[in-house]
């Protein structure tokens, strides 16, 4: 069975420039989620969403966004990047949102 | 409110000797407990999970934890480190929001390092 999967594996942006980092949840599973891991700041939850709408949002500005579709396949839009957005963002998912989460090997956002 | 305290940032073993790694949590309510790894530049790995079956929960690896409820604590424990038990580990508590969703709230984690 596939893991979860997550493109690109690294991502390379200058300050004010929008990224889209992309995620493939494990077939059957729905819900998506996604954090930010960011060097001294632990894994920090973004967005979570479970067939198709947006369940639940941690404490980010509203340029982070994203999308789930049809598939479950999900989306992570980050606008007007800033250097303080350079992390490693690690896309989970499980089957429902009452489960453990699975993760993906994450991609590596870098700002310059 | 829930929350969960690693208590040791960095713990420093020997291979073949024993690794003890701490973690703290508050819940109101019983609550679902995970360990996961976190090797260099990897995503992260299920070690284990307690959802208020056993209170020893065995996991991949020869890693095991146990959940004390009058201590609030469920520690990580495994008899010998090999050298490939090097890496970050993290504890996390599963928090239960209405209509029966749930997110995880994660511990800061604990990096491991074996020597030779």
């Amino acid at each position: 069975e596939a893991g979860v999967t997550q493109s690109p594996t690294h991502l390379i942006k200058t300050r004010g420039q929008q990224a889209t980092l992309r995620c493939s949840p494990i077939s059957g599973h729905t819900s998506v989620y996604w954090y930010q891991q960011a060097l001294g700041l632990g894994l920090q939850f973004l967005l979570w969403y479970d067939e198709g709408e947006e369940r639940n949002r941690g404490n980010f500005p509203p340029r982070f966004s994203g999308r789930q579709f049809p598939n479950y396949s999900s989306e992570l839009n980050v606008n007007a990047l800033e250097l303080e957005d350079s992390a490693l963002y690690l896309c989970a998912s499980s089957p429902g949102g009452y489960n453990e989460q699975f993760f993906g090997p994450g991609t590596r956002l870098t700002v310059l | 409110a829930q929350s969960v305290t690693q208590l040791d940032s960095h713990v420093s073993v020997s291979e073949g000797t024993p690794v003890l790694l701490r973690c703290n949590y508050s819940s109101s309510y019983s609550p679902s407990l995970f360990w996961y790894v976190q090797h260099p530049n990897k995503g992260l790995q299920l070690l284990l999970k307690y959802t208020s079956a056993a209170t020893l929960v065995k996991g991949i690896n020869g890693f095991e934890a146990e959940f004390k409820k009058s201590e609030t604590s469920f520690h990580l424990t495994k008899p010998s480190a090999h050298m490939s038990d090097a890496a970050e580990y993290f504890c996390v508590v599963s928090v239960a929001f209405s209509g029966g969703y749930n997110k995880l709230i994660f511990g800061a984690g604990t990096r491991l390092a074996v020597h030779p």
